[in-house]
């Protein structure tokens, strides 16, 4: 049984770094294609896909937001950690880290999703 | 980065009804295309991957189809647990969503 769970900070300040991990379970991200990612959502917005990690440790991040963001994991604690800097406001969003496999060039489809963690900016 | 654009942004609909959602990418995408389901509160689910295959223990009355740059998600006949928010998602580059169609109950 795969499952994903995200835990961090509900609440950070401006200016201070947000660092986030993804536990998960029921695979193996030495698996040649498997891929963790990082997805965000404010708050009666859309999806926003921020980074990703795979089983190779190759790292890719959003052109929007890769200045800020770093992702790195742990495959012996089945984890994947991110961190995004320089948090703002508009950062206030439920943050998901989600599972997917990836297939000639393309990153492929999120097949299991943690339930989320709502991490608000706020001084 | 690809944008998608999803229309209608909402949808209100009876159950039983016909719905139908598109999603149109910026440039093609080929096959490369995932529809998924939210409720409030909830993580997205998978419905439906390259375009048009069903996700395992997804009903059959969701189902996609296109290819390039339009693609269709089109629920057969509405039932109560299918009011919610739907998004499709390109994977021919780094992933991006659209911005989400809301069924609603009329």
């Amino acid at each position: 049984q795969v499952t994903l769970r995200e835990s961090g900070p509900a609440l950070v300040k401006p200016t201070q770094t947000l660092t986030l991990t993804c536990t998960f379970s029921g695979f193996s991200l030495s698996t040649s294609g498997m891929c963790v990612s990082w997805i965000r959502q404010p708050p009666g917005k859309a999806l926003e896909w921020l980074a990703l990690i795979d089983w190779d440790d190759d790292k890719y991040y959003s052109t929007s937001l890769k200045t800020r963001l770093t992702i790195s994991k742990d495959t012996s604690k089945n984890q994947v950690v991110l961190t995004m800097t320089n948090m703002d406001p508009v950062d206030t969003a439920t943050y998901y880290c989600a599972r997917h496999r990836s297939e000639l060039s393309s990153p492929g489809w999120f097949d299991y999703w943690g339930q989320g963690t709502l991490v608000t900016v706020s001084s | 980065d690809i944008q998608m654009t999803q229309s209608p942004s909402s949808v209100s609909a009876s159950v039983g009804d016909r719905v139908t959602i598109t999603c149109r990418a910026s440039q093609g995408i080929s096959s490369w295309l995932a529809w998924y389901q939210q409720k409030p509160g909830k993580a997205p689910k998978l419905l439906i991957y390259a375009a048009s295959s069903l996700q395992s223990g997804v009903p059959s009355r969701f189902s996609g189809s296109g290819s390039g740059t339009d693609f269709t998600l089109t629920i057969s006949s509405l039932q109560p647990e299918d009011f919610a928010t739907y998004y499709c998602q390109q994977a021919n580059s780094f992933p991006t969503f659209g911005q989400g169609t809301k069924v609603e109950i009329k």
